[in-house]
């Protein structure tokens, strides 16, 4: 049970250039999130999605894009990278209904910079 | 809106002293309440939750909190630190209803002495 996989861990990009941030949960999990941590300041949400084809947004959602196109994979894209986006960033998923219902299982993280 | 306030961004204890990391959160609802570790270049892990049932919460490793509403408060204590339990807490709170998207503290770094 993989849990949920984040890659790449670790990306320097350009200013300008655009990428994708990938998020696989196998949990079945109909929630998922995605959120920045910058020192000192947490952990601010992005993005989430409450299903499949279903997403809305966080506190901090310029400059980025979600899909979920399926109920496992819940990628985010930078598009035109600012040095502001340099960060870590968390994808999360837990399930709708059970009593793991309120709790979030994390990824391990992805350091991005933007230079 | 809700929000969290950790105080403290930085808390030192010696080995087998008292840990005490504090939390307190607004709320126009009845919250849910968690309390999540961060090791180094890892992702966060479940400590321990508050969802309206017990004020007194036990989580993993020795810590537990305990919910006072009058206080709005949500501290994490444990009665004897271990050097393993060097890390970054994070203090977070949703609401019950819908998506709980969860709101964090800015966390606190817990540095043990030898």
């Amino acid at each position: 049970n993989a849990g949920v996989t984040q890659t790449p861990k670790f990306r320097i990009l350009k200013i300008g250039q655009s990428m994708t941030l990938q998020c696989a949960q196998d949990m079945n999990h109909n929630y998922m999130y995605w959120y920045r941590q910058d020192p000192g300041m947490g952990l601010k949400l992005i993005y989430y999605s409450v299903g499949a084809g279903i997403t809305d947004k966080g506190e901090v959602p310029n400059g980025y894009n979600v899909s979920r196109s399926t109920t496992e994979d819940f990628p985010l894209r930078l598009e035109l990278a600012a040095p502001s986006q340099t960060s870590v960033y968390f994808c999360a998923s837990r399930p709708s209904v059970g009593a793991g219902a309120n709790v979030l299982t994390f990824g391990a993280g992805s350091r991005l910079t933007v230079l | 809106a809700q929000s969290v306030t950790q105080l403290g961004s930085h808390v030192s204890v010696s080995e087998g002293a008292l840990v005490l990391l504090r939390c307190n959160y607004s709320s126009s609802v009845p919250p849910y309440l968690f309390w999540y570790v961060q090791y180094p270049n890892q992702g966060l892990q479940l400590l321990l939750k508050y969802t309206s049932a017990a004020t007194l919460v036990k989580g993993i490793n020795g810590f537990e909190a305990e919910f006072k509403k009058s206080e709005t408060s949500f501290h994490l204590t444990k009665p004897s630190a271990h050097m393993s339990d060097a890390a970054e807490y994070f203090c977070a709170v949703s609401d019950a209803q819908g998506a709980q998207k969860l709101v964090f503290g800015q966390g606190t770094r817990l540095t043990i002495n030898p």
